[in-house]
Order: C-alpha cells, then sequence, then structure tokens
C-alpha cells in the first residue's frame, strides 16, 4: 500500500536553528499538508499546499514557517530560528482531491525537540 | 468557527467487550466529511473509518462503526469485541466544505485484558 514517508523520524536542534523536514508524499496525490502535535495535545492544522503555492494556513503557520516542493517528489516544512515550544511531533500528509471523503494519508511523523 | 469536540480524555474497556467513543462538531455546511484515525504508541496516524455527510447509512468497517447522527451533529465510533491492539489515542476528524480537516482533541482508550 502506498505510504507517505517522512525523514528524519526524530531531530534534535538547537534553539534559534533552522530544521527542515522532510516529506515524500503518495505520487499520484496532488495536496499536501503539514500538521503538528504537541506531546499528547491535539493534532493542529498548519498549512496545505497544492500546484506549488499554500491553500489554507493556519494562525500557528507564522512567518517563521515555510513549505516548498523542491522537486517532483519532496514536501518541506522549514522552520527558522527554533523556539522550545516548536519541539512537537510533525506530521506530513497528502490527499488525492481537495477535501475529499477519502481522508489524508499521514507519514509517520518527525518528532522535532528544540533544546 | 468549525470544531470537534471529543469530551472523553480517556477511557477503558475489557478485552471483548464493546466500547463508544464520542465526537460532536459544529458547522453551517450541508455537505462534509468525517473521520476516525487511531493512533498508537508508535505514533502513526491511521485512518479507522470515514463517513460523507450526505450518506444516511452509517458506516462499518470490520469490529468498527459510526453512530452518524446528522442533526444533531454528532458522530461516534463503537469498538465490538476490543482487541488489546485497540489501545490507542483516538481523534475524530472533520473536513467542511471549505477547509482542511480539522482534529478533536482525542480520546485515549485502553483496552485491558
Amino acid at each position: 500500500e502506498p505510504e507517505v514517508t517522512q525523514t528524519p523520524s526524530h531531530q534534535v536542534t538547537q534553539m534559534g536553528q533552522e530544521v527542515i523536514l522532510r516529506c515524500v508524499p503518495i505520487s499520484n496525490h496532488l495536496y499536501f499538508y503539514w500538521y503538528r502535535q504537541i506531546l499528547g495535545q491535539k493534532v493542529e492544522f498548519l498549512v496545505s499546499f497544492y500546484n506549488n503555492e499554500i491553500s489554507e494556513k493556519s494562525e500557528i503557520f507564522d512567518d517563521q514557517f515555510s513549505v516548498e516542493r523542491p522537486d517532483g517528489s519532496n514536501f518541506t516544512l522549514k522552520i527558522r530560528s527554533t523556539k522550545l515550544e516548536d519541539s512537537a511531533m510533525y506530521f506530513c500528509a497528502s490527499s488525492e482531491g481537495i477535501r475529499t471523503g477519502y481522508g489524508y494519508t499521514f507519514g509517520s511523523g518527525t518528532r522535532l525537540t528544540v533544546v | 468557527a468549525q470544531t470537534v469536540t471529543q469530551s472523553q480524555p480517556e477511557m477503558s474497556v475489557q478485552e471483548a467487550e464493546t466500547v463508544t467513543l464520542s465526537c460532536t462538531y459544529d458547522t453551517s455546511e450541508s455537505n462534509y466529511y468525517l473521520f476516525w484515525y487511531k493512533q498508537p504508541p508508535s505514533r502513526q496516524m491511521i485512518l479507522v473509518i470515514r463517513q460523507e455527510a450526505y450518506k444516511q447509512q452509517n458506516a462499518t468497517e470490520n469490529r468498527f462503526s459510526v453512530n452518524f447522527q446528522k442533526a444533531a451533529k454528532s458522530f461516534s465510533l463503537k469498538i465490538s469485541d476490543s482487541q488489546l491492539g485497540d489501545t490507542a489515542m483516538y481523534f475524530c476528524a472533520f473536513i467542511p466544505n471549505n477547509n482542511d480537516m480539522r482534529f478533536g482533541a482525542g480520546t485515549r482508550l485502553t483496552v485491558k485484558p
């Protein structure tokens, strides 16, 4: 069964450093998403992406964050100048269509720890 | 605001018994999609079951079924013959017509032997 692949599975970074979280969505999916889950808390929407541009973003997704599809397969989330409160699981997801009844396929997540 | 509410932070059930997890949502849309995702200790988000709002028939996937009450904006998940592997966080999620998927706060389910 097709999977969404995220790397790395765990990243530790110093406060103030930049990190790039990587995702390979399912190949025939056109819509891509990033979600965040602070440990033990709810899964929060960050951003959706389609046709090489952001479709929607939440209030969490401020200027510290950016997304990019640098080639035909990868979808990245960049966090500039990380803060302690950025420590969380970050999930990438993809879907065939926008806001569809098929739901989203999620990757296994990247655990980001900011120290 | 379009929100999803899970009022049960934690639940437990004996193995082989049945348990129901509650979810309510708020929307003014007439068509939308509802989902239950399971998150085991591995943290993977796994789709359990989905429901389209325009379909009156409740969705069923093996031991998992939903009770969808559109007028009440309620979407509960019933797990029959609970197994130890069902122990996980369960998230109710919702795609309204003009937004991306939103999640409830989750219910931590423990299946006891």
